[in-house]
């Protein structure tokens, strides 16, 4: 079974300070992941997915997330924090099923992001 | 391109009552899937329908069900709601490349 870790319930951190969001994961196969935004009250934003290649991934909004396929992590990371990015940030995994066909997306518990000015 | 469409964005129910969530995924994309938010339980995947056809199925009980017509447009149902069933639907295409998620229908039973 497929898996995702998000240890920290939440994340605070200055304006202009670099800001890191952790997840870790579990699947069988090659992983695909994935991270969604969420701002109050609205669905999930894609930010920037990981499917083969760079193990840096570049995304929306100036983040960028890291493959780590021996620590099994995919971290979030931004150099340079704003107060608007303050969200719920959810890390995603998906692999394939024994039968060929892709699984669901699993999310993991999300971080809470606070950016203070 | 137009994104995912959940309709209606809000919802009241009674308990005991059934209720039908819709969702119109990005055009061309043939993969639809559902999930539940809640504060307590988070993200969890309800269905998944492929061109007409359910693919995978979560853990949730029987109340619970949906169907995809030709157009891709899903449906879900929740019957005999209960004060549990409270919780942000959403709703999200799928291509080669991704999954693109619609904003969503907050359901309130009371």
């Amino acid at each position: 079974a497929q898996s995702v870790a998000q240890p920290e319930d939440q994340v605070n951190v200055a304006e202009g300070n670099p800001l890191t969001v952790k997840c870790t994961y579990s699947v069988s196969g090659n992983p695909y992941l994935f991270w969604y935004v969420q701002y109050p009250n609205r669905g999930l934003q894609f930010l920037l997915k990981y499917i083969t290649g760079d193990n840096l991934v570049k995304g929306s909004y100036g983040f960028e997330a890291e493959f780590n396929k021996s620590q099994t992590s995919f971290h979030l990371k931004k150099p340079s924090a704003l107060v608007s990015d303050s969200a719920l940030y959810f890390c995603a995994v998906r692999d394939w099923g024994s039968s060929g066909s892709a699984r669901q997306l699993t999310f993991g518990s999300g971080t809470q992001l606070t950016v203070l000015p | 391109k137009a994104g995912v469409t959940q309709t209606p964005r809000y919802l009241i129910k009674t308990r005991g009552q059934q209720v039908t969530l819709s969702c119109s995924p990005i055009s061309g994309h043939r993969s639809v899937s559902w999930y539940q938010q809640t504060p307590g339980q988070g993200l969890q995947f309800l269905f998944e329908y492929f061109s007409e056809t359910q693919r995978n199925k979560g853990n949730f009980p029987g109340r619970f069900s949906g169907r995809q017509f030709s157009n891709s447009r899903s449906e879900m149902n929740v019957s005999t709601l209960e004060l549990g069933d409270s919780a942000l639907y959403l709703c999200a295409s799928r291509d080669d490349y991704g999954y693109t998620f619609g904003s969503g229908t907050r359901l309130t039973v009371v």
